[in-house]
Formats: C-alpha cells, structure tokens, sequence
C-alpha cells in the first residue's frame, strides 16, 4: 500500500498560469517532505522542502503548502513556464526513517 | 564538482548473468543510497549506507547487495539478474539522513532478458 500518493499522473498548464501539483500521504509520523523535479534521462533534482512545523515554504516561483490534519501537500508553480515541464516527484520522511516517494505527477507546460 | 556519478548508462543482461553496477560522489557527503524507479511507481529504496563500511537493507532489497568500502563510492551488484530487475537505478548521497536533500545521479538503464 502506498504510503505516498500523487493520484495525477499528470497535468497540463497553459504558460503563464499557476500550476497545482498534489500529493497525498498516509503515515501521520511523516513530518518531512521534500519535490524533486525530474527531466527525461535525467536524476531527479531537488526543488524545495517543508517541515511539519510550517504550512507554507516559498522559493521563488514555486510555493510548497502543507496541511497536516488532511495530509496533504501541495506545490504551486506560478507562474508556470514551457522548462518547467518535468515529472515532479514529491517525498517524506519520518523523523530517522527514510524517505518515501510518491510515483510522480508529469507535468506539461504549453506554450 | 561532477556531484553524483553513475556507470554504466545502459545494460542489458541475460537472465542468470551478473553485473555491479558504480556510484560515485565528489561531496564528501555520509549518506548514499540505491534507487530503483519502474513505471507509475515512485523511487523505491534498494539498500544505503550512513557512512564508510556501512550498509543496510531499503525496502526492496532481495536479489542486490552492495558495498561501501571507500567514501565516495557505493557499488549495486546483481549476482543473478533477474527480468523483474529490469528498471532504472538512480544512485544519490546526502549529507546527512533525514531532512537532508539528496542528490541524485543520472541513472542506469537495465534491461534483463
């Protein structure tokens, strides 16, 4: 059963618009969760982090929110651009566990 | 920095044939771990290491081991490749273990027939 879910495969933005990314978790012991941003023939890249002690983490263009008591989580690209297309992968972690993935959500940015 | 490395980019094996599989990381980071991502599934633990000469066992690890005998190098060996094997295997290192980035080298394409 997975503990880390991304119930979209993927998604489809017009550039310029916001992009909603959604991850949804199981494990109530989760408090640290990372999205990983991934190309074609490429490893995955690390793209922003949130612990359980916040609700909103932002990095530029790209804002990470988190609410514990659904858990979910959710990354919003805004605004979205044609290189931000990519597979994003979000992850957690309880506190010295490893960290689970989630199976990706394929993103497609049109121009 | 070349960060993560892995070797080979591609291989295809017979069934019942051998290969070891290298990471290396010039970050002189303790953490290293073995990945391997398979269609609408997510990355899923092989086996890592927190530090030299370490190793424990991920969430798949039947039919791999591997080893840790310098810093910078973590090696995946297959001792009788199996096709449930066939997958792409991503090497990455952090730091530290938990809330720690990991970096993630460009992967290896396995194909077992």
């Amino acid at each position: 059963d997975q503990q880390v879910k991304q119930n979209s495969p993927s998604l489809s933005v017009q550039e310029g618009r916001i992009s909603i990314l959604n991850c949804d978790y199981t494990n109530s012991m989760f408090d640290y969760f990372l999205w990983y941003k991934k190309y074609p023939a490429e490893g995955p890249t690390f793209l922003i982090s949130i612990s359980s002690i916040k609700d909103k983490n932002e990095d530029g263009r790209f804002t990470v929110f988190l609410n514990k008591s659904a858990k979910h989580l959710s990354l919003h690209i805004v605004p979205s651009q044609p290189g931000d297309s990519a597979v994003y992968f979000c992850a957690a972690s309880a506190h010295g566990q490893n960290f689970v993935f989630g199976p990706g959500t394929r993103l497609s940015v049109l121009p | 920095n070349a960060g993560v490395t892995q070797t080979p980019k591609f291989r295809v094996l017979k069934t019942g044939q051998s290969m070891t599989l290298l990471c290396a990381q010039d970050m002189n980071h303790e953490y290293m771990y073995w990945y391997r991502q398979d269609p609408g599934m997510g990355l899923r633990l092989i086996h890592y290491s927190v530090g030299e000469g370490t190793t424990a066992k991920g969430e798949v690890p039947d039919g791999y081991n591997v080893s840790r005998l310098k810093k910078q190098n973590f090696l995946l060996g297959l001792e009788s490749a199996a096709p449930s094997q066939t997958s792409v295997y991503f090497c990455a290192s952090s730091y530290q273990g938990y809330s720690s980035e990991q970096y993630f080298g460009p992967g290896t394409r396995l194909t077992v027939t």
